[in-house]
């Protein structure tokens, strides 16, 4: 049973245009979300989180937003760059203090020149 | 300012023997989780540490497999018995204390011949 689900396993955009990544949960106790980028053959880094207290939250061309009734939340990235394209993984925590986080399976970005 | 150091890179065991994979935290992170990803999927949580105290568990198979943080030194995932399906990235990630956001290391590539 996948508490954490992103739908598209690949995602192809063109450099200059807007990415948008695409997670949805089922567990309503989730209140904390996070958004890592994972090249080949390294660890997962981490990008950008959202409290569920938050409907938004920017960082320089990240922006992650969070619609806790449709329990769907997503990542934007303007302008994509060549660099962007990595896998991206949508993870969550039930928080009350450090959790472990559940993952979903990734989706792959690939910005096209 | 080191990150997570996760060693050995790469690991090949045979069916039968011990695997053991170190792992040492951002300098300041008092928690420890482990992850497991096998191919095409996500991240999947095995255990959270502190120093000397296993805090979660919950994810890690009931036999053949332990963690330990120890007061001085890294933290060890330990494998005993290796089978092929124990074949997959292992990933440590560490916090510091009332923060929620974990930093990943670059992970132990384990294959079990």
């Amino acid at each position: 049973d996948q508490q954490v689900k992103q739908n598209s396993p690949s995602l192809s955009v063109q450099e200059g245009r807007i990415s948008i990544l695409n997670c949805d949960y089922t567990n309503s106790m989730f209140d904390y979300f996070l958004w890592y980028k994972k090249y080949p053959a390294e660890g997962p880094t981490f990008l950008i989180s959202i409290s569920s207290i938050k409907d938004k939250n920017e960082d320089g061309r990240f922006t992650v937003f969070l619609n806790k009734s449709a329990k769907h939340l997503s990542l934007h990235i303007v302008p994509s760059q060549p660099g962007d394209s990595a896998v991206y993984f949508c993870a969550a925590s039930e928080g009350g203090g450090a959790d472990g986080l559940t993952f979903g399976k990734g989706t792959h970005l690939i910005i096209q020149p | 300012n080191a990150g997570v150091m996760q060693n050995p890179r790469h690991l090949v065991r045979r069916r039968g023997q011990e695997a053991r994979l170190r792992c040492s935290p951002m300098k300041g992170h008092s928690h420890v989780y482990w992850y497991r990803q096998l191919p095409e999927e996500g991240l999947k949580f095995m255990v959270y540490l502190q120093k000397e105290n296993i805090i979660d568990e919950s994810g890690m198979p009931k036999e053949r497999f332990s963690a330990e943080f120890p007061k001085e030194g890294p933290s060890i995932l330990r494998i005993q018995q290796v089978v092929r399906g124990d074949s997959a990235a292992y990933f440590c990630a560490s916090s510091p204390v009332g923060q929620e956001t974990q930093y990943f290391g670059p992970g132990t590539r384990l294959l079990v011949l």
